[in-house]
């Protein structure tokens, strides 16, 4: 079963529009870690963000921000103001307690038209 | 704080080969996951090392392997290569201490092509 499902597959906005990614991921561990990565053309997975489980406090740094809800399961992720250069693929990633295996998730083509 | 190095960048190889992919991981990072990222299946995961040890093993043959070093550096091997090997293999290092879960940070990643 898919532990982590990004519904969008690829999102196209007009710069300085306000873009949500979505993230749903399923456990049965209570605790747990999520992560957001950026990947751009060049390929490298850039770490963004980890979150977790047993905070729930939203966060925001600059332009970017997080909403984690345990109770629909989803760790949404918000560009505010977006930019050409947040064009590129967005990895919502899971890491259970048991083990340090990341799952995850499809990935969510951004393109930022200017 | 220099960051995952993976070396080669780009590798063409044919049908049959084999292939030995390397990675340096950060500075005081023990643990060192491969992954595989292919366009049909995403990112997938190979295994992960720790302290020498494989720790952890995605759903691959066995023709998928790895090693690390005692300066906890990786290699990737890929024996009798397959057209459907051709993928991006990425590396990560993570602190991974004994407890507690640690964030992975990625090298750049080498691209195989397999002919």
């Amino acid at each position: 079963a898919q532990k982590v499902t990004q519904a969008q597959t690829e999102i196209s906005v007009v710069e300085k529009e306000d873009v949500t990614l979505d993230c749903v991921y399923e456990t049965r561990d209570t605790t747990y870690y999520l992560f957001w990565y950026k990947q751009p053309p060049s390929g490298e997975l850039v770490f963004l963000i980890r979150r977790n489980s047993f905070d729930e406090q939203n966060e925001i740094s600059g332009r970017y921000s997080w909403n984690f809800q345990k109770s629909t399961s989803s760790f949404n992720f918000t560009i505010t103001a977006s930019q050409v250069v947040d064009s590129a693929v967005y990895f919502c990633a899971l890491s259970e307690e048991t083990g340090n295996q990341f799952y995850f998730g499809t990935g969510t083509s951004l393109t930022v038209i200017p | 704080k220099a960051g995952v190095t993976q070396t080669p960048r780009y590798l063409i190889k044919t049908r049959g080969q084999q292939v030995t992919l390397s990675c340096s991981p950060i500075s005081g990072h023990r643990s060192v996951s491969w992954y595989q990222q292919t366009p049909g299946q995403g990112l997938q995961f190979l295994f992960e090392y720790f302290s020498e040890t494989q720790r952890n093993k995605g759903n691959f043959p066995g023709r998928f392997s790895g090693r690390q070093f005692s300066n906890s550096r990786s290699e990737m091997n890929v024996s009798t290569l397959e057209l459907g090997d051709s993928a991006l293999y990425l590396c990560a290092s993570s602190l991974a201490l004994s407890s507690g879960h640690h964030t992975q940070y990625f090298g750049p990643g080498t691209r195989l092509t397999v002919l």
